[in-house]
Parts: C-alpha cells; sequence; structure tokens
C-alpha cells in the first residue's frame, strides 16, 4: 500500500477483555515500531522489530503486551486482560532501515482504543 | 536516557503570521532530531529531521528548525502560517546508539482567521 494502514480504528473493550490491534507496514520495510499516546502526551515506545532479528520489547509496559510480525510483513499488538490506563492511541510506524542509523519512521493514522 | 521538552502546550496564531515553537532536549552527546506534526486522524507526518551539518534544516510545508548546541534546542519555525498549519506539533530525539525515538509532549498550534 501507499502508506501505513492500522485496522481498527476505532476499538471500545471492556476491562479484562483481551484486545488485538493491527499494522501494515509499507512493503520493503524491514523495520516496524509500536508506540503508545496516552491523551495529552507525547509517544512512548513499546517494541521494535527488525527484519528476522528477535524483537525489542523493552518498552512493553507489562506482560499483559505483547506483539508479532512475521517475515516483514503485518504486526499484531495484543493487550490481554485490559486495564483502563491501557486506554490511548496506538500508533504504528516502519522505516526502511534502522540500526545503522536513522532511517525516517512512516506513521499510520493510529488505533484509539478505549477500555470502558 | 534523552528527554524532550516542548514547553508551550498551546499556541494560537493568526493566519499569515509567524510561528515557532520551542523544543529543549537532554542528551549526551550530538542527537538526532525530528519534528512531526500530527493533524486530526491523521498519522505522524515528518516535517524536517537534523542529523548533522548546516544547523538550520529546511522542511516541507515552508518550515525550518535550527539546532543550537549551545541552547540544547531545535526550535521549529515558519514564517507566514497557513489554516491548514492547524495541528499538533511533535519535537523527537533520536539516540544515536540505538533506534528509539523520545517524543515530547506536543505543541496544539491554532490559528485564527
Amino acid at each position: 500500500g501507499a502508506g501505513v494502514s492500522q485496522s481498527p480504528s476505532n476499538k471500545v473493550t471492556e476491562k479484562g477483555k483481551d484486545v488485538e490491534l493491527r499494522c501494515d507496514p509499507i512493503s520493503g520495510h524491514t523495520a516496524l515500531y509500536w508506540y503508545r499516546q496516552r491523551l495529552g502526551q507525547g509517544l512512548e515506545f513499546l517494541i521494535y522489530f527488525q527484519g528476522n532479528s528477535a524483537p525489542d520489547k523493552s518498552g512493553l509496559p507489562s506482560d499483559r503486551f505483547s506483539a508479532e510480525r512475521t517475515g516483514e510483513s503485518v504486526s499484531t499488538l495484543t493487550i490481554q486482560r485490559t486495564q483502563q490506563e491501557d486506554s490511548a492511541v496506538y500508533l504504528c510506524a516502519s522505516s526502511q532501515l534502522a540500526g545503522a542509523g536513522f532511517d525516517t519512521q512512516y506513521f499510520g493514522p493510529g488505533t484509539r482504543l478505549t477500555v470502558l | 536516557a534523552q528527554s524532550v521538552t516542548q514547553p508551550d502546550i498551546h499556541i494560537t496564531v493568526s493566519e499569515g503570521a509567524s510561528l515557532e515553537l520551542r523544543c529543549n532536549y537532554s542528551y549526551g552527546a550530538t542527537p538526532y532530531l525530528f519534528w512531526y506534526v500530527q493533524s486530526p486522524g491523521q498519522g505522524l507526518q515528518l516535517l524536517l529531521k537534523y542529523f548533522s551539518g548546516d544547523t538550520l534544516v529546511q522542511g516541507i510545508k515552508g518550515f525550518e528548525a535550527e539546532f543550537k548546541r549551545s541552547q540544547s534546542s531545535f526550535n521549529l519555525r515558519k514564517p507566514s502560517v497557513h489554516w491548514s498549519d492547524a495541528a499538533e506539533y511533535f519535537c523527537a530525539v533520536g539516540d544515536r546508539i540505538d533506534y528509539k525515538l523520545s517524543f515530547g509532549a506536543g505543541t496544539t498550534v491554532t490559528v485564527r482567521a
């Protein structure tokens, strides 16, 4: 596709339920990032995938959060047993290169998660 | 660890007037610096970036930013704003050792006619 896409655009769930958020990166981009944006705050890094290397999960806030990516394609971010403090916009970004230096990260429109 | 401060939460500017958004960072070496813009319902779009070299960086949509090492600042400017510049602007710093970006809390820009 032309850009990074994310689905769903909005998700409302009840406390305690599991949710899955999806990210489709730009074709050919080897690096994929997940960020969380709480209301009125900047973006917090969550997790990073680069090719087939082990992901960097250092930003995940708890073991309720996990993410997967198959090769250089779609990634899913899963939040188990959601809590109200998980309410935020979850942004995905991809870039062509990483590690050897910075390359522009292209962001998707985000998924707005509301936990009731 | 690096950090970014955007002192202004909200700025209102008249159409055609100049705009300056402040960004201060904390980092032990020369960082990678970025400005992103987020329009309602849109993802973040890169306006410009500084890696090295000329400290005055030109970006898209008529924006520019100046890296001042002595002040640990990377302020964003535009000489004449348009109504379409109303958005939220984020400054970010990237670590030269790893790939992670740290973002400021953002500045919301309102443009009045």
